[in-house]
């Protein structure tokens, strides 16, 4: 089975920079994918780490390692459209299939 | 670009009526998925499927079926509702390559009474 683990919450101010981990536990692993939701909205997609290291795209960045089962969303210069729910997502096998951690819900405050 | 469209966005049921969620991609995937999501949690999944005619179950599959007969619709199907089965379903869709990512329909809000 799979089983990921992230925070529930994190609350940060405008301007700041946040961390939200992600554990997991899986059978098997291809890579993890980060995942943007605004309440009553679709996820979008924001990252994908396949191999060790850290990926950058604008003010998010992603790092995974793979021999520790952990990874990473780093969002820099918090801005107040940035509050949302953020999940990790675990690709399993090559059928592209993903598991999702429960999210964590970013609150920026002024 | 539609990209993915779910529908009905809304829909209330009554227990052990049936209905079918429709989703329609535009972007020529050939992985599609459905997920439901419950309040506070993360995306469950319930079927997925590789290609044109091919399904498989994911997750949390019973009490759903779904069909794949043309490769941009992907049908999920609630033969006899329960209350447990009220939800947000997204559907979702990707290319092969491990690195793309889903993209997703708006959601269909659905509660059984």
């Amino acid at each position: 089975g799979q089983s990921l683990e992230q925070p529930s919450e994190v609350t940060a101010v405008e301007g700041a920079i946040v961390q939200i981990n992600c554990t997991y536990q899986t059978s098997g692993f291809y890579g993890l994918s980060w995942y943007q939701q605004h309440d009553g909205g679709a996820p979008t997609f924001l990252s994908y780490n396949g191999l060790d290291g850290l990926e950058e795209t604008g003010r998010f960045s992603s790092f995974l390692s793979r021999s520790d089962s952990y990874g990473y969303l780093l969002l820099q210069e918090l801005q107040m459209k940035d509050s949302a729910s953020y999940f990790c997502a675990v690709k399993d096998t090559n059928a592209g299939k993903s598991t999702f951690g429960d999210g964590t819900t970013l609150t920026v405050k002024p | 670009n539609a990209g993915v469209t779910q529908t009905p966005k809304f829909r209330v049921l009554k227990t052990g009526q049936s209905m079918t969620l429709l989703c329609a991609q535009d972007m020529n995937h050939e992985y599609m998925y459905w997920y439901r999501q419950d309040p506070g949690m993360g995306l469950r999944l319930i079927h997925y499927s590789v290609g044109e005619g091919t399904t498989a179950k994911g997750e949390v599959p019973d009490g759903y079926n779904v069909s794949r007969l043309k490769k941009q619709n992907f049908l999920l199907g609630l033969e006899s509702a329960a209350p447990s089965q009220t939800s947000v379903y997204f559907c979702a869709s990707s290319y092969p390559k491990t690195g793309d990512g889903y993209t997703f329909g708006s959601g269909t809000r659905l509660t059984v009474v």
